[in-house]
């Protein structure tokens, strides 16, 4: 069974400038979620979907934004970028959601650099 | 809103040595706990983890964690690291009406000398 896909796996932006991250979870799950990784902030969560609804947001800004496809693959977009932004962000995905959560599996990543 | 915290940020320990890396959290309600492992250049891999039932909980590669409710604590533990344990470990906590939502903590980078 494949894994989480993101792609790209590199990203170079410039301040100001927007970008779309690309996620596919593993055949069968539906929810997918977005972490954003960095040295100073460590894990954060900024949102979940499930069948095309996001369940849950994290405290990032309204320039982070996502989507959920019919397929369950998920995009993420960050406009108006800022040197902040540079991070790995990471997709997860996971079968169910409930009381009795399935395990998350986590992608690569996506690592953007604003520079 | 609910925390996570890990006690060590970085710990070196000789091959053999045993392991224990500290995890507390701060939320009222019934939570779900993992372990995340991130050896390096690799994604993150769910090491164990606790939904409810026997608090002592085995994982992959030999690790265990026990779940103390008093304490609010989930600490992992390995009896023997080896060199390939080296990675930066993720103690995160999900609370049973929060979805998805993982509150990671800061993690803890473990190198194992030879």
């Amino acid at each position: 069974k494949a894994g989480v896909t993101q792609t790209p796996r590199y990203l170079i932006k410039t301040r100001g400038q927007q970008v779309t991250l690309s996620c596919s979870p593993i055949s069968g799950h539906r929810s997918v979620s977005w972490y954003q990784q960095t040295p100073g902030q460590g894990l954060q969560f900024l949102f979940e979907y499930f069948s095309e609804t996001q369940r849950n947001k994290g405290n990032f800004p309204g320039r982070f934004s996502g989507r959920q496809f019919s397929n369950s693959r998920s995009e993420m977009n960050v406009s108006t970028l800022e040197l902040g932004d540079s991070a790995l962000y990471l997709c997860a995905s996971s079968a169910v959601v409930g009381p009795n959560n399935s395990p998350l599996h986590f992608g690569n990543g996506t690592r953007l650099t604003v520079t | 809103a609910q925390s996570v915290s890990q006690h060590n940020h970085h710990v070196i320990l000789s091959e053999a040595a045993s392991l224990e890396l500290g995890c507390n959290y701060s939320y009222g309600g019934t939570v779900n706990l993992f372990w995340y492992v991130q050896y390096p250049g690799q994604h993150l891999q769910l090491l164990l983890k606790y939904f409810s039932g026997d608090p002592l909980v085995k994982g992959i590669k030999g690790f265990e964690a026990e779940f103390i409710k008093s304490k609010f604590s989930f600490n992992l533990r390995k009896p023997s690291v080896q060199w390939s344990d080296t990675a930066e470990y993720f103690c995160a906590v999900i609370s049973n009406n929060a979805g998805n939502m993982l509150t990671f903590g800061g993690g803890t980078r473990l190198m194992v000398k030879p």
